[in-house]
Formats: structure tokens, sequence, C-alpha cells
């Protein structure tokens, strides 16, 4: 099955900087990417997804890359604000079984004022 | 709109004791699944359902059990609590289809002594 690894576990930024989490995945069958992001004592909520025809995606302060032939894709964070901080996970979903979802162990993200 | 409802939030068992974890979604949506969420392990899949009667196991799905009579609804039953089941719980569902997009509850803290 799916195996998708996500490095830092845990990042610490000054407010106004940029974070970076990158993922791993090992299924070449997989085609969508979704991250996840987990507020203290909420479900996580999808705040971005890229899927494999498309090689970076934007939505205004974050932004997803993918390189299919690494196998990896990132999240970038920039200009990071207080509420930022919060717990992100990765997600990687191999084509045909769209409810399969396998995520990442997640990277608790902390943005000091 | 209420989305994804879990109760309870909170829970403590003895071991050997048995629970149900409720789920219900009033977004009509086909596909429901129960993830458990432990400290450095994310999110792990215990059981999905693609529609009302169909339910299949996900990636730890021991000591667990599920049943979908409605569209609505999709409850966790646990038959005999054990100490290595005290996790976060959470239900999400999803449209079938392409968009993937999973929709979360705010989960169940359950602890079993």
């Amino acid at each position: 099955g799916e195996n998708v690894e996500q490095h830092p576990s845990t990042l610490s930024v000054q407010e106004g900087d940029s974070a970076v989490i990158k993922c791993t995945y090992s299924d070449s069958a997989s085609n969508y990417f979704p991250w996840y992001k987990q507020e203290l004592g909420k479900g996580p909520q999808l705040i971005i997804d890229i899927r494999s025809n498309v090689g970076e995606k934007k939505d205004q302060r974050i932004a997803v890359t993918l390189n299919k032939t690494a196998k990896h894709f990132s999240l970038h964070i920039t200009e990071t604000q207080p509420e930022d901080s919060a717990v992100y996970f990765c997600a990687a979903r191999p084509s045909g079984g769209y409810q399969k979802v396998t995520f990442g162990t997640g990277t608790k993200l902390q943005v000091i004022p | 709109n209420a989305g994804v409802t879990q109760t309870p939030k909170f829970q403590v068992l003895k071991t050997g004791q048995s629970m149900t974890l409720q789920c219900a979604q009033d977004m009509n949506h086909e596909y429901m699944s129960w993830y458990r969420q432990d400290p450095g392990m994310g999110l792990r899949l215990i059981h999905y359902s693609v529609g009302a009667g169909i339910t299949d196991q996900g990636e730890v799905p021991n000591g667990y059990n599920v049943s979908r009579s409605t569209t609505e609804d999709f409850p966790l039953r646990l038959l005999s609590a054990a100490p290595s089941q005290t996790s976060v719980y959470f239900c999400a569902s999803s449209y079938e289809g392409v968009a993937g997009e999973l929709f979360f509850g705010e989960g169940s803290r359950l602890t079993v002594l």
C-alpha cells in the first residue's frame, strides 16, 4: 500500500517568515495530494490540494509543489501569521481508490509573534 | 448546516467495556470513514463505507465494527475496549467522485483504563 512520509515533525518560525513542509510518497499510482490543517481541538480541514497533472498550485499565501518523478510534494506558507499555527497533514490518494487516502504523520507549526 | 457531527466528544471506558461512537452527516455524502489519530502516527483509516449497506476495512480495523444502514449515519463500535484503543477518533465524509475533499467531525477522545 501507499506510504507517506512527512518532515519535519515540528517547525518553529518567526512571524512573517516562510515555512516549508515536505512529503514523499511511495505509490506511483497516486494522483491526488491534499493538505489538511488541524487547529487545536478541531478536525482537519482541507487547505489546498494538487493533482498529478499540475506541478504547482497557489492560493494566496499558500502554495504546493509536486515532483512526480521524485515522488515528493511540498507545502509552502509565506508571510506566516500566528493564526497559521496548527498541525498540518499531507496525504496521497491513488487513482481508482479515491476513498483510500493515506496521511503523513503531521507537522506541528508554531509561528512566533 | 451542521456538517459532520460526532458524539460523544469525550469518553472514559474500562478495559472490556463496549461502546459506540456516533457519526452523522447532513451533506448527503456517499462516502464515510473513521480514522484514529495517535501522537506521531498521523491519521490511520479504521473502516470506511461507500454507501448504505456497504462497508470495508481500512488500515487498522481490528477491535472495531461498523455498519451503514442509512446514508447519514456511520457508527463505530468497540466490542471489548483495550488500552491500545485510547485515541482520538475522527469521522469523515466526502462526495463520491474526483473531488476527494474529506469533511471531518471535531473528534471523539476516548480513554481506556
